[in-house]
């Protein structure tokens, strides 16, 4: 059964830089594309953007120039970098899976989620 | 458009049926994926592909599609299906991913 356990700085000050990261336990980053997903309290779901294990990525266009994306195949894990947060970054941000929707038609859908980590960006 | 629609909220009567629907032009290339989202957890994936369940979810759920709108169906609804439910959609230009905005079911 694959799981993701994700971690990072939960409490930020503008300006910084967030930093997460998603360890895979009972499968392999090999193989898959692996996504990066937020919520702000009350808010959607908002796409931040998908890395594989060659490093190709997909970013969300509004938030690509404070993007970095990077994966680890010997630690079997994958990172979020976003720089210059403001309080407009806080949510809850979530790492999963992009499995296969078995059809060209299909969205390939999210099917392993980490817990989710509250990021909070306030001076 | 790349939005996807979705009704804020609706209510179902505990055993009886709803009917979730998510809305948007991108729905005509994409079978839309359903996220069902209980407070304070990780979304679960319900529904993905023409009509596709994972693993571990029960058969009252169900999709379809009909133009440019996607249904998530709850057949049965039980007190353990009030949540918030997602729908998503591969987008084949601008951003690759978009999310609806959310519906809330409660079962009464």
């Amino acid at each position: 059964q694959v799981q993701l356990l994700q971690w990072g700085a939960g409490l930020l000050k503008p300006s910084e830089t967030l930093s997460l990261t998603c360890v895979v336990q009972g499968g392999s980053v090999s193989g898959y594309y692996w996504t990066w997903i937020r919520q702000p309290p009350g808010e959607r779901l908002e796409w931040i953007g998908e890395i594989n294990h060659r490093g190709s990525t997909n970013y969300n266009q509004t938030l690509k120039s404070r993007l970095t994306m990077s994966a680890d195949t010997s630690k079997n894990q994958f990172s979020l970098k976003l720089s210059s947060v403001t309080a407009a970054d806080t949510a809850v941000y979530f790492c999963a899976r992009v499995g296969s929707g078995g059809d060209p038609s299909a969205t390939p859908p999210f099917d392993y989620w980490g817990q989710g980590t509250l990021v909070t960006v306030s001076s | 458009s790349s939005e996807l629609t979705q009704d804020p909220a609706v209510s179902v009567a505990l055993g009886q049926t709803v009917r979730i629907t998510c809305q948007g032009d991108i729905l005509r290339s994409y079978y839309a994926s359903w996220y069902q989202q209980k407070p304070g957890q990780a979304p679960v994936l319900v529904i993905y592909g023409r009509n596709n369940r994972p693993s571990g979810i029960p058969d009252r759920f169900s999709g379809s599609t009909s133009g440019t709108t996607a249904s998530l169906t709850i057949t049965g609804a039980q007190a353990e299906d009030e949540a918030d439910y997602y729908c998503n959609s591969r987008h084949s230009s601008g951003n690759p991913v978009v999310f609806g905005g959310g519906t809330k079911v409660t079962v009464l």
